[in-house]
This record gives C-alpha cells, structure tokens and sequence, in this order.
C-alpha cells in the first residue's frame, strides 16, 4: 500500500497562473481533506469531500477548487494563484467515522511558492 | 463551533525529563480528540486519539493523553523524553456533523535537550 500520495511535491508559480494538486488513496477511504500548513497557524481545512462525487467547503475554501470524481482521488485547483497561497498542502483521507476509522492518513505534502 | 487552543508554540525539556503538552478543546457535542505528530518535511502522524471510551488514552512512543470534560482539555505526556521526540505536535478536535471535519490547533514544537 502507498497509503496517500501527493503531486507534485514541489511547484513554484507566477500569480495569475493555474495548477491542479493530485491526491491519491489506495485504502479505499470514503473521506478525503485538503489542508494548509502555515508557520504558526497549524493545520486549516480547505475542502474536504465525504465520498464520490461530493464536496463541501472548509474554513478557508476562497481561491480554491476541488473535484471528486474518483473514490481514489481528491484534487484540488488553484484557478488564479495568489502570493497568499504560498503553502504546505496536505491531503488526508479516513475511512469513516465510529469504530476507529476517524484516524486520518495524510500525505506527504506539497509546497508551493506563488512569486 | 469547534476551536483547539494549545498553550505555548514551543516547549523546551531536557532528555529524560517529562514532557507535557497542552490542548484545550471547546465543542458543543462530546469530540473526538487527537495529537498527531510531525517529523520535519512530513507529514502528520497519528499518535493517540480519544473516541468517547477510557479517559485515559495511550499512544504510540510512550506518550499518553487524558481527556478531562470539566476542564475541556486533553494534554499530552510523556514519563521520560526521548532526543527522538523533538518534532512538532498538533491536538485536533473533530466531531460527527456532517463530513467529521477536524480543527487542528497551532501546534507545540517540542525541543529535547541532551
């Protein structure tokens, strides 16, 4: 199992421009999360999808665009890049709640730098 | 609305020396409560997590966490730190409305002084 994996690990982009982060689960999970990682701030829910084909807004969704169209897969887009989306991304998935499948398993994580 | 507070962004201990961690958690419905721990440039790992059964909860390296309602906490200890310790701890709350959304906390980066 690779558990979740993310793609790129590593992108710089000029403002204005578009990119698409892949996330991608072999465990089979329902959930899936995209999250930001700033210095000081911790961890805050961008998106997060309860299973195919659904998607719900986190704390902080504006800029940002998700698709679940694949049980496996969570991607998330940046339609316009701004300098304050400099990041870590990371992507979580669990299997579901009750019965211990609320741990959630994250990804790697993506840094980005908007110039 | 959910809302994690950890008290201090950086906690220094000698090796040895016992490591505590502060969270306290505020939420309208009984939680589920977390700590994940992050090695630097990775990602968050699971170390123990608190689903309404013992109160007292034990996790993975030693470390133990104590959900306690009247005081909305959940802090995280450890007996003896070890040099491997040192990495950043996050608590989370989450509860079961609509998508288990989790609230991370700031985070404490712990450091372990030989």
């Amino acid at each position: 199992n690779a558990g979740v994996t993310q793609t790129p690990k590593f992108r710089v982009l000029k403002t204005g421009q578009s990119m698409t982060l892949l996330c991608a689960q072999d465990m089979n999970h329902e959930y899936m999360y995209w999250y930001r990682q700033d210095p000081g701030m911790g961890l805050r829910l961008i998106h997060y999808s309860v299973g195919e084909g659904t998607t719900a807004k986190g704390e902080v969704p504006d800029g940002y665009n998700v698709s679940r169209l694949k049980k496996q897969n969570f991607l998330l887009g940046l339609e316009s890049a701004a300098p304050s989306q400099t990041s870590v991304y990371f992507c979580a998935s669990n299997r579901g709640v009750g019965q211990g499948e609320e741990t959630q398993y994250f990804g790697p994580g993506t840094r980005l730098l908007v110039l | 609305a959910q809302s994690v507070t950890q008290l201090g962004s950086h906690v220094s201990v000698s090796e040895g020396a016992l490591v505590l961690l502060r969270c306290n958690y505020s939420s309208s419905v009984p939680p589920y409560l977390f700590w994940y721990v992050q090695y630097p440039n990775q990602g968050l790992q699971l170390l123990l997590k608190y689903t309404s059964a013992a109160t007292l909860v034990k996790g993975i390296n030693g470390f133990e966490a104590e959900f306690k309602k009247s005081e909305t906490s959940f802090h995280l200890t450890k007996p003896s730190a070890h040099m491997s310790d040192a990495a950043e701890y996050f608590c989370a709350v989450s509860d079961n409305t609509g998508g288990f959304k989790t609230i991370f906390g700031a985070g404490t980066r712990l450091f372990v002084k030989a």
